[in-house]
């Protein structure tokens, strides 16, 4: 069963304005969350991270929201630039266990365009 | 950063055949490096976690005797698919995790396997 679901296939976005990609998620051991992007024919480049003890972590254009209890997470891209084009990837691990520790389960991803 | 390479990036075998798959990291140790695999337009799937130095723990559903998995040193990896068929063509990729206790991984750019 896919224990991360990222419900929006795709999104497309005009150069400039704001991005947004959602992430829900059904384990309640998982306790840090990941966002990566991906271009075609390459491996995933990690973006930014949060624990579940934070609500929101910030990198430059990068925001992620986390809502526990929700279960809901949320990656914000502001100002979208061309070169954000890609499949963006929501990741998620359980520190619970050390089998599960650093395990990633990842959603099946968004395709973002964004468009001058 | 961390840099992850693969090698081949690409490779075309005829069924029946085996192929090996490197993954290096190059500027850190990885104590854990783990095996996916992608389908197109599909989720990265969690094929194994491979340790140095001992067994690798594969995932429910993937067949160990046929993706074997070899981490003999702390920057090298190897994934030989053994007596590969048509439905083992796929995007393969790993990732390396710096630190036991580090959540975050580090990918290559995959290799894209195509059995003919």
């Amino acid at each position: 069963d896919q224990q991360v679901k990222q419900n929006s296939p795709s999104l497309s976005v005009q150069e400039g304005r704001i991005s947004i990609l959602n992430c829900d998620y059904t384990n309640s051991m998982f306790d840090y969350f990941l966002w990566y992007k991906k271009y075609p024919a390459e491996g995933p480049t990690f973006l930014i991270s949060i624990s579940s003890i934070k609500d929101k972590n910030e990198d430059g254009r990068f925001t992620v929201f986390l809502n526990k209890s929700a279960k809901h997470l949320s990656l914000h891209i502001v100002p979208s630039q061309p070169g954000d084009s890609a499949v963006y990837f929501c990741a998620a691990t359980s520190s619970m266990t050390t089998d599960s520790w650093g395990k990633l389960q990842f959603g099946a991803g968004t395709q973002v365009v964004v468009t001058p | 950063g961390a840099v992850v390479s693969q090698h081949p990036s690409w490779v075309i075998c005829k069924s029946g055949t085996s192929v090996k798959i490197e993954c290096r990291s190059l500027d850190f140790q990885a104590t854990t490096m783990f095996w996916y695999r992608q389908f197109p337009k599909q989720s990265l799937m969690l094929m194994a976690t491979s340790n140095e130095g001992s067994k690798a723990t594969y995932e429910q559903g993937v067949e160990k005797d046929k993706f074997l998995i070899n981490h003999a040193s702390l920057t090298l990896s190897t994934l030989t698919v053994t007596s590969a068929h048509p439905e083992d063509s796929s995007f393969y990729i790993c990732s390396a995790r710096a630190g036991a206790n580090s959540y975050e991984q580090y990918f290559g750019p995959g290799t894209r396997l195509t059995v003919t």
